[in-house]
């Protein structure tokens, strides 16, 4: 079975400060990764996925992620950030043989400060 | 606009009650997709279907119900049998296979009194 962890639930970081939101999974099968982004009372918005080819992913709003195999990890990272950034934001994980179901992280908040 | 329609955004109903949380789409999408999204655990899959006449059981099904009578609806009823009901539920739909983007309606807010 896979699973999903983000290890972080609250990110607090300084406007234009780097950030890197960590998100590890676990899968005896190889794996389709995805980022959304969920700002207050609305739904989700996919930022990136990686499905196969390069391992570093570039997204929506200037975020990018990097694919680990070795580390089974799918941290995003953006290299300045917005007040707008502000949200929570939710790794999750599919296994390639799997036609139907996308696994979700518990979620990790944002808060940034001016 | 294409887009995902979810009503009502907010919903108070009495314990015991059923009550019927719509998800409309006009993106013709074949998938659609039903979560749960409680403080501090994500997204829970409650049901799902991959075309029209056919849904399957997510991860935490029981005491929901959902029918796909039409591409473009997905209604879910959430019945007295659902222990603990109140929370934050989000319909999804995406063109068919699961690497496809899934598209999110903006969410209905379900509180059983």
């Amino acid at each position: 079975a896979q699973s999903v962890t983000q290890l972080d639930s609250q990110v607090p970081v300084f406007e234009e400060a780097p950030v890197e939101l960590r998100c590890n999974y676990s899968s005896s099968v190889s794996v389709y990764l995805f980022w959304y982004v969920q700002y207050p009372n609305q739904g989700l918005q996919l930022l990136l996925k990686y499905l196969s080819g390069s391992t570093l992913v570039k997204g929506i709003n200037g975020f990018e992620a990097e694919f680990n195999k070795s580390q089974t990890s799918f941290h995003l990272r953006k290299p300045s950030v917005h007040i707008s950034d502000t949200a929570e934001y939710f790794c999750a994980v599919s296994d390639q043989s799997s036609a139907s179901k996308i696994i979700f992280g518990s979620g990790t908040r944002l808060s940034i400060r001016p | 606009d294409g887009g995902i329609t979810q009503s009502p955004k907010y919903l108070f109903r009495k314990e015991g009650q059923n009550v019927t949380l719509s998800c409309e789409q006009n993106l013709n999408h074949d998938a659609m997709y039903w979560y749960r999204q409680d403080p501090g655990q994500g997204l829970r899959l409650i049901y799902y279907s991959q075309i029209v006449n056919d849904f399957q059981k997510g991860d935490i099904a029981e005491g929901y119900s959902v029918s796909r009578e039409k591409k473009e609806s997905f209604p879910l009823t959430v019945t007295s049998a659902q222990k603990n009901p109140t929370a934050f539920y989000l319909c999804a739909s995406s063109p068919g296979r699961l690497l496809d983007t899934q598209y999110f309606g903006p969410g209905t807010r379900l509180t059983v009194l």
